[in-house]
C-alpha cells in the first residue's frame, strides 16, 4: 500500500529560526495535504498542495510531484508554532488519505 | 471552512459493550471519513462513505461498522468494544472534488476498559 515518511520526526527550534519540514511518498499522489496538530488537539489543514508551490502566511510547501516529494517551510517560527506537522497524500481515484507519522516541532522562546 | 462535530467528545466504555459515536457535517460534503489516531501508528482510516447510504472499508475496518443514514451523518459503531479499540477517533468530511481537501472534527477520546 501506500507509505507516506516525515523528516525530521522531532525538532527543536528557537523563537525566529524557520523550520523546514520533508515528506517523502510511495506512489503517484493526486492530492498532498499539510496539517497541523496542537497537543491533544485536532487537525487543522494548512494547505493542500498536489504540485508545484503554495504559500500562505508564514508557510511555503513545495510539491515536486514526479520525485514523490513534498516540504513544508516554517518561516520566523513563533511558540504557537508548536505541534505536530502532518502530510497526507490521497493516491487515487477513492479519495483516501494516507498520514505520515508526523514531525513534532517545538519551538522555545 | 468545513463544520464537523463529533459526539461524545469522551467516552469510557466497557469490555464487550456497544459505542456508538456520532459525526455531523454541516457542508454539504459527500464524502465522510473515520479514522483512528494512535501513538507509533499515525491516522489510520477505518470506514468512508460517498454519500448517503454508502458505506466502504478502509485500510483497518475489523471490529467497525459505519452507517451513513443522511448526507449530515456519519457514525462508528463497536457492537462489542475491546481494550484495543481504546484510542482517539477522528471524523472527516471532502466535498470529493478538486483533490477532496478535508476537514476533521475534534475527535472523541475512547477508553475501553
Amino acid at each position: 500500500g501506500q507509505q507516506v515518511q516525515q523528516s525530521p520526526s522531532s525538532l527543536v527550534l528557537q523563537e525566529g529560526e524557520n523550520a523546514e519540514l520533508q515528506c517523502n511518498f510511495s506512489s503517484t499522489a493526486t492530492q498532498l495535504q499539510w496539517f497541523y496538530q496542537s497537543p491533544g488537539g485536532s487537525l487543522v489543514s494548512l494547505l493542500s498542495n498536489p504540485s508545484g508551490t503554495k504559500h500562505t502566511g508564514r508557510l511555503t510547501s513545495t510539491t515536486v510531484t514526479k520525485e514523490r516529494r513534498s516540504s513544508l517551510h516554517i518561516s520566523s517560527s513563533q511558540t504557537t508554532d508548536s505541534g505536530t506537522y502532518l502530510c497526507a497524500i490521497v493516491g487515487g481515484s477513492n479519495y483516501k488519505l494516507t498520514f505520515g507519522k508526523g514531525t513534532l516541532l517545538t519551538v522555545t522562546p | 471552512e468545513a463544520a464537523v462535530t463529533q459526539s461524545p467528545r469522551n467516552k469510557v466504555a466497557v469490555t464487550g459493550g456497544k459505542v456508538t459515536l456520532s459525526c455531523n457535517q454541516t457542508n454539504n460534503h459527500n464524502n465522510m471519513y473515520w479514522y483512528r489516531q494512535d501513538t507509533g501508528h499515525g491516522l489510520r482510516l477505518i470506514h468512508y462513505s460517498y454519500g448517503a447510504g454508502s458505506t466502504e472499508k478502509g485500510d483497518i475496518p475489523d471490529g467497525y461498522k459505519a452507517s451513513r443514514p443522511s448526507q449530515e451523518n456519519f457514525s462508528l459503531i463497536l457492537e462489542l468494544a475491546t481494550p484495543s479499540q481504546t484510542s482517539v477517533y477522528f471524523c472527516a468530511s471532502g466535498d470529493g472534488l478538486g483533490g477532496n481537501t478535508q476537514y476533521f472534527g475534534p475527535g472523541t477520546r475512547l477508553l475501553v476498559l
